[in-house]
């Protein structure tokens, strides 16, 4: 069974700042990596999709990186707007089934 | 493209009912996955489709869940008789055979008193 583990459980910020999250998985079998955003009442929205060691990709203000070696993945949200308040959550799957960790719930106040 | 669409969206039942949910995929998409997701926890993955038929049900509890995927299209996910911890959101999910990423639906919120 695999044990995806993420951090903090929540974080409460003001507009402006920048804030970060960490997701933790077992390094070997590694297939990929991937970051959603769930909004309240809304479907979860697909970020990234990870596979490569060292990989590093951007979508306007977020951006994340990944590190199979370790077992560690990086999200990352410059100068938070309030409407990036949401779930964040990551999961481990390949052409198969995801196993999600907790998530982190993000709060941005104006 | 349309997205994943299920419905209702919300439910409220009492413990011994039953309730079915409903998901429609994005068109095209072979693979169909209902996933649980309880309150404080990750979507957990009950059962997967390709076209019509079951990948895997490993973590459907069969005594009360039931799942079916007619004509490779639509799904019902059923819950009968439902129990207090059945509440939780019913999430379907579905990709295009052979690709990582999932698109999913809004969710079903079910509650169970």
């Amino acid at each position: 069974i695999l044990n995806v583990e993420q951090s903090p459980q929540s974080l409460h910020v003001q507009e402006g700042d920048s804030t970060n999250f960490t997701c933790s998985f077992p390094s070997s079998n590694f297939y990929a990596l991937h970051w959603y955003r769930w909004e309240t009442a809304k479907s979860p929205e697909a970020l990234f999709v990870m596979t490569l060691n060292g990989d590093e990709k951007k979508k306007g203000r977020i951006s994340a990186t990944l590190n199979t070696k370790e077992g560690y993945s990086y999200l990352y949200i410059k100068g938070s707007q309030p409407e990036d308040s949401a779930t964040y959550l990551c999961a481990l799957g390949g052409y198969s089934t995801l196993t999600f960790g907790k998530g982190t719930m993000l709060l941005v106040s104006p | 493209e349309a997205g994943v669409a299920q419905s209702p969206r919300y439910k409220i039942i009492e413990k011994r009912q039953s309730v079915a949910f409903w998901c429609n995929p994005i068109s095209g998409h072979a693979t169909l996955y209902w996933y649980q997701q309880i309150l404080g926890q990750g979507p957990k993955l009950l059962i997967q489709f390709q076209n019509n038929g079951v990948v895997d049900d490993s973590q459907l509890p069969k005594d009360r869940f039931s799942a079916e995927r007619l004509k490779g299209v639509d799904s019902t996910l059923k819950i009968q008789p439902a129990k207090l911890e059945d509440s939780a959101v019913y999430l379907c999910a579905t990709a295009r055979q052979g690709a990582y990423e999932q698109y999913f639906g809004p969710g079903t919120r079910l509650t169970v008193t």
